[in-house]
Order: structure tokens, then C-alpha cells, then sequence
């Protein structure tokens, strides 16, 4: 009865490689996000999803390709990874445009 | 541009005294003001939030107080735990929602 789950948990991989993250909510929400929180615990936004539409996309490069199929799906993709994306990714889901953020558990991924 | 400071970036309190952490937001068209504690390896999880209409808002131990002219808010936490110890967030949600822009965190200690 997870309200917001992704996984895997962890993703360890080498420097080149192509990895996936799932999220998925069960709460309703119309709006899902993915954050990345790095060593020093800094949370940024890195895309913003509203009932399936892309609302926000932080500057990320392009080797990162987020996708909807519903709304209760968001997914990342990660191409050609380098060692700065290792980081904690978090997903989250809200009722709304300006309401509180439910996070998924992260994925803690470790770029070699 | 869309930033939100935060301090002090670690606190260290005795059981039983009080906390308060401070951060400030850039946008006046900001309307939303979360608060989220993250343990040691958890997900972000809000505490309390306040909205723009609103100027101090108090559930048990912890409050938040807010002045939208000078653009501050902080948190306050009294009669500390040692439970109370984690990572405390400060946001602020921008681009009409969609967006919610973290500080850079403050690691409170509470020591027995």
C-alpha cells in the first residue's frame, strides 16, 4: 500500500551505460516529479509532469529523457551516464500544482 | 531568480531547549511554504506547511511563521527530542506551482 514507490532502490553501473528508473503512485495525483539530491543533500527539480504533460524541464541535459504513459506512472531514463549523476533520485506526486510533495523511498544510483 | 536560502546549515540544541531555522525566497508571487524532515537514508517527509494568507500556523511542538514582506519564514520546534535530529527543508513553490525549490538544508541536533 506504498502511496509513491520506484525502484530499484539501488543502480550501480558503469560510466556509458543506459539505466531506467519506475515510479509509480497510487494516490490519484495529476502531478509527478523527479528530484536528484546529491552528496551534500541538496534537493533540485529536474522535471515537473502534469496529468501526463511535461510542465517543467530544469535545464536537465537531454541524456535524461523522463516519460508518462498515465498518470500514475513517471519514469526516467538515463543515457550514457557520467560520474556526476550519481546521486539520490526522488520521485513525488501532489494533488495539485501548489500542494505538498509525497516522495517515493529513492533511487540511489552510483555512477563507476 | 528562483532561490531560497536557508540557515544556519547545522544546529546543535540539549534536549528540551528549542529550534528555530530561517529561510528566505526570492519571488513575491510565491504562495506556498513547506517544511520536510529527512532522516538518515528516508525519503523528504513535510512536517507543516503554510500558505500566503496565512501568518503563523502551529501544530503541536513545531510552527511556522511567515512575513511576505520581508519574505522570510522559519521554522520552530521547542521542547526538542532527540528524535527531532534529521535533515529539516525549507521550500518555497514557484512558476504558479509545478516547481517547489528547496534550501540547502539544515542538520539539526538534538543531543540527550
Amino acid at each position: 500500500d506504498t502511496a509513491v514507490s520506484q525502484t530499484p532502490k539501488y543502480l550501480v553501473t558503469q560510466m556509458g551505460n543506459d539505466k531506467s528508473i519506475k515510479c509509480e503512485q497510487n494516490l490519484g495525483h495529476d502531478t509527478m516529479y523527479w528530484y536528484k539530491q546529491d552528496s551534500k543533500k541538496f534537493l533540485k527539480i529536474m522535471f515537473s509532469y502534469n496529468n501526463k504533460e511535461l510542465i517543467i524541464n530544469e535545464t536537465v541535459p537531454n541524456r535524461f529523457s523522463p516519460k508518462s504513459p498515465d498518470k500514475a506512472h513517471l519514469n526516467l531514463h538515463i543515457n550514457s551516464l557520467e560520474l556526476g549523476d550519481s546521486a539520490v533520485y526522488f520521485c513525488a506526486s501532489s494533488q495539485g500544482a501548489v500542494e505538498k510533495l509525497f516522495f517515493g523511498s529513492g533511487t540511489q544510483l552510483s555512477v563507476l | 531568480g528562483e532561490n531560497v536560502e536557508q540557515h544556519p546549515s547545522t544546529l546543535s540544541v540539549q534536549e528540551g531547549d528549542s529550534a528555530v531555522i530561517k529561510c528566505t525566497y526570492s519571488d513575491s508571487a510565491s504562495n506556498y511554504f513547506p517544511w520536510y524532515k529527512q532522516e538518515l537514508g528516508k525519503r523528504p517527509q513535510l512536517i507543516i506547511d503554510i500558505r500566503s494568507n496565512v501568518g503563523e500556523k502551529k501544530d503541536q511542538r513545531i510552527a511556522v511563521t511567515l512575513n511576505k514582506t520581508a519574505k522570510h519564514f522559519s521554522l520552530h520546534i521547542t521542547e526538542t527530542q532527540p528524535e527531532d535530529s534529521a535533515v529539516y527543508f525549507c521550500a518555497a513553490d514557484y512558476t504558479g506551482g509545478f516547481k517547489t525549490i528547496f534550501g540547502a538544508g539544515t542538520r539539526l541536533f538534538v543531543k540527550a
